[in-house]
């Protein structure tokens, strides 16, 4: 079975630019959450859907950010413009719901120049 | 204020001996507690969960919760070079919710 897929794995940009990060989750899953992971700060909750609505958003670093899950099989994550501050390991990750192991993907390395 | 805390090491240990990680939690409303392994340039996985006080076993990892302490623990017997990585502590629950707070995780490296 396919796990959680994001794309692109890598990204490099130029400050000021649109950033776009797409994950698919795993089917049947019906939680998503979107982290961000960096040295200094660890792996830090952005937010989390359940069945397709956002439930908790407080992560979201300001309004440059922002999140979208339009169906069960699809989510995006974009920042816009980006800054060289939001350089970073991004992860998607889903769980079936409830209490439990979360599914990681492989996650989408984003340096802004 | 850092939610789920653990030493960011590295903690270095021989080949064979035992590795212990520990992890500390503020919100005593946490029902459930993860140790995710995470390998350099790699996506975290869990290897451990724990749900009640007192120690879980399963092969040669160990997860122990003390809630009165809020203290997480994870024993890995007989370490093989092959458990170096960084181990990620979580805790879920934070208000009553099932998201996981994540500590920023230990790195741990075995030499032969």
């Amino acid at each position: 079975d396919a796990g959680v897929i994001q794309s692109p794995r890598h990204e490099v940009t130029e400050m000021g630019q649109e950033v776009t990060l797409r994950c698919k989750p795993i089917s049947g899953h019906n939680s998503l959450f979107w982290y961000r992971q960096t040295m200094m700060r660890g792996l830090e909750l952005l937010i989390y859907f359940n069945n397709n609505v956002p439930i908790d958003d407080s992560g979201m670093p300001e309004d440059r950010f922002s999140a979208k899950m339009p169906n069960a099989s699809f989510s995006t994550l974009k920042i816009q413009p980006s800054e060289p501050r939001d350089s970073a390991v991004y992860f998607c990750a889903s769980t079936p719901g409830g209490a439990g192991e979360l599914f990681f993907g492989e996650g989408s390395r984003l340096t802004v120049l | 204020q850092k939610e789920v805390e653990q030493n960011s090491g590295p903690l270095s240990v021989p080949e064979g001996a035992i590795a212990s990680l520990n992890c500390t939690y503020s919100d005593r409303g946490s029902q459930s507690f993860f140790w995710y392994r995470q390998y350099s340039g790699k996506s975290p996985e869990l290897i451990m969960s724990i749900y009640s006080n007192g120690d879980k076993e399963d092969g040669r990892f160990t997860a122990q919760l003390n809630k009165a302490s809020q203290y997480v623990s994870l024993l890995i017997r007989d370490s093989q070079p092959s458990d170096s990585a960084t181990y990620l502590c979580a805790a879920e629950g934070r208000g009553g919710s099932y998201i996981p707070t994540f500590g920023r995780g230990t790195s741990l490296i075995v030499h032969p």
